[in-house]
């Protein structure tokens, strides 16, 4: 089966700098999504960026952008410039390309302080 | 480490007919959700239950939709009467409420039901 992990329960930064998010996944497949969702207190999920496993390409939306490395299975997310309603809960996600099986790490709850 | 467990992992049904999804959230979380996914489009939230009732749904959540909580450990979704547009995964989220506010809550999500609606 498919896990995502995501080692940092907690980040914050300071408004306007860089910050990067982890996110590690095991799996036996070669074909595959990854996804960003951010979680405002809303409770909405929002999809933040999208990269598809067979794309070597990092994936980039804004101010947003992937450091993907395939081989290592890692998947993390850098947010730059970052922004006072960036402060979210951010999940890595995994989805297989054959079932749909879509597997969810447990979070990083990021803060930016002004 | 506890995990959200949903039950099917799979389920296929005729339009028209009546689905129950089913739950077992994290044992001493209080808070639940759930989400659906249609296929190639983004997570959206339906609706969360606290104390034995709806906190909040979304525009998604109306009259055919339904949840329960009928015992202590199992968290159910309801679609009465299914459309073909209810096809999607859904997936099942525990927190624990712990946190001071809102913004503190984390969510534990199940692997998600496929609802393949024909």
């Amino acid at each position: 089966a498919q896990t995502v992990t995501q080692s940092q329960p907690e980040m914050s930064v300071q408004e306007a700098e860089t910050v990067t998010l982890s996110c590690t996944y095991d799996t036996s497949e070669s074909n595959y999504y990854l996804f960003w969702y951010k979680q405002p207190p809303s409770r909405q999920m929002i999809l933040v960026i999208r990269q598809e496993a067979y794309k070597q390409q990092n994936a980039t939306e804004n101010r947003f952008s992937v450091n993907f490395q395939k081989a290592a299975k890692s998947f993390s997310l850098k947010i730059s410039d970052s922004q006072l309603g960036d402060t979210a809960m951010y999940f890595c996600a995994f989805m297989s390309y054959n079932n749909n099986d879509m597997r969810f790490g447990a979070g990083t709850r990021l803060t930016v302080k002004p | 480490e506890p995990e959200v467990t949903q039950t099917p992992s799979h389920q296929v049904t005729q339009m028209g007919q009546e689905v129950i999804l089913r739950c077992v959230p994290i044992s001493n979380h209080l808070y639940f959700y759930w989400y659906r996914q249609i296929l190639g489009q983004k997570v959206e939230f339906l609706v969360s239950f606290y104390n034995n009732e709806i906190s909040e749904k979304s525009e998604i959540f109306d009259d055919q939709f339904s949840v329960e909580r009928p015992d202590g450990s199992n968290f159910t979704l309801k679609i009465r009467s299914t459309k073909l547009e209810d096809s999607a995964m859904y997936f099942c989220a525990s927190s624990d409420g712990t946190g001071l506010s809102m913004e503190n809550e984390k969510l534990f999500f199940g692997s998600g039901t496929q609802l393949s609606v024909l």
